[in-house]
């Protein structure tokens, strides 16, 4: 069962620039989380943010919730070539199994 | 240093026949998990685990079956009921379930 719907399916921009990515979901959440993944290997996790928070950073990224529209963002500024991966919101409903999306495919052009 | 080790990085397997994938943790995570990923596609769970001795059909069991005798293992075998077993299989570990995922760098298995 697929939860969460990542927008756009593929993006591209260049180097510097900033990458906005969407997740959407359908049923009532504890927390959302978005990963990355490089060609041929493993997810990597980049951040959670729990259902009571609207806004998170680490470095470069920019997290956003807003439960009202069951939707997130996440937020690349300063891209860089090494940002090149798919990347992945998965939903979290308490302590249950974790639901990810199809990802979104960013290219970063130099 | 601690990780999840997944193995081997390929596999062939000839139809009827059934093969089973390597899964280690050394991080001490209660919850393990197995997805399969096809191309372009995100992931669909197969099994977990929450805890030794225990596992849960995910939502693409058939075909499948895993066992979880010790906490640092949980193996997949890919037995010759999944009629399209081609795909990349990832494994992940977690402290908590639903909760910041470690996955292993994945296994390719091949039908040939």
């Amino acid at each position: 069962s697929q939860q969460g719907e990542e927008d756009p399916q593929a993006l591209s921009i260049q180097e510097g620039e900033n990458a906005t990515m969407n997740c959407s979901y359908k049923t009532s959440i504890n927390n959302l989380q978005w990963y990355r993944q490089n060609s041929g290997r493993g997810l990597v996790h980049l951040i959670l943010i729990r259902s009571n928070e609207r806004e998170k950073h680490s470095g470069r990224l920019r997290v956003t919730l807003d439960t009202s529209k069951k939707s997130s963002s996440l937020l690349i500024t300063a891209s860089r070539a090494a940002d090149t991966a798919s990347y992945f919101c998965a939903t979290g409903q308490g302590a249950q199994k974790l639901v990810f999306g199809q990802g979104t495919r960013l290219t970063i052009n130099p | 240093d601690g990780g999840i080790t997944q193995s081997p990085k390929y596999l062939f397997r000839k139809e009827g026949q059934n093969v089973t994938l390597s899964c280690e943790q050394n991080l001490n995570h209660d919850a393990m998990y197995w997805y399969r990923q096809d191309p372009g596609q995100g992931l669909r769970l197969i099994y977990y685990s929450q805890i030794v001795n225990d596992f849960q059909k995910g939502d693409i069991a058939e075909g499948y079956s895993v066992s979880r005798e010790k906490k640092e293992s949980f193996p997949l075998t890919v037995t010759s009921a999944q009629k399209n077993p081609t795909a990349f299989y990832l494994c992940a570990s977690s402290i908590v379930v639903g909760e910041g995922y470690t996955f292993g760098s994945g296994t390719r298995l091949t039908v040939v």
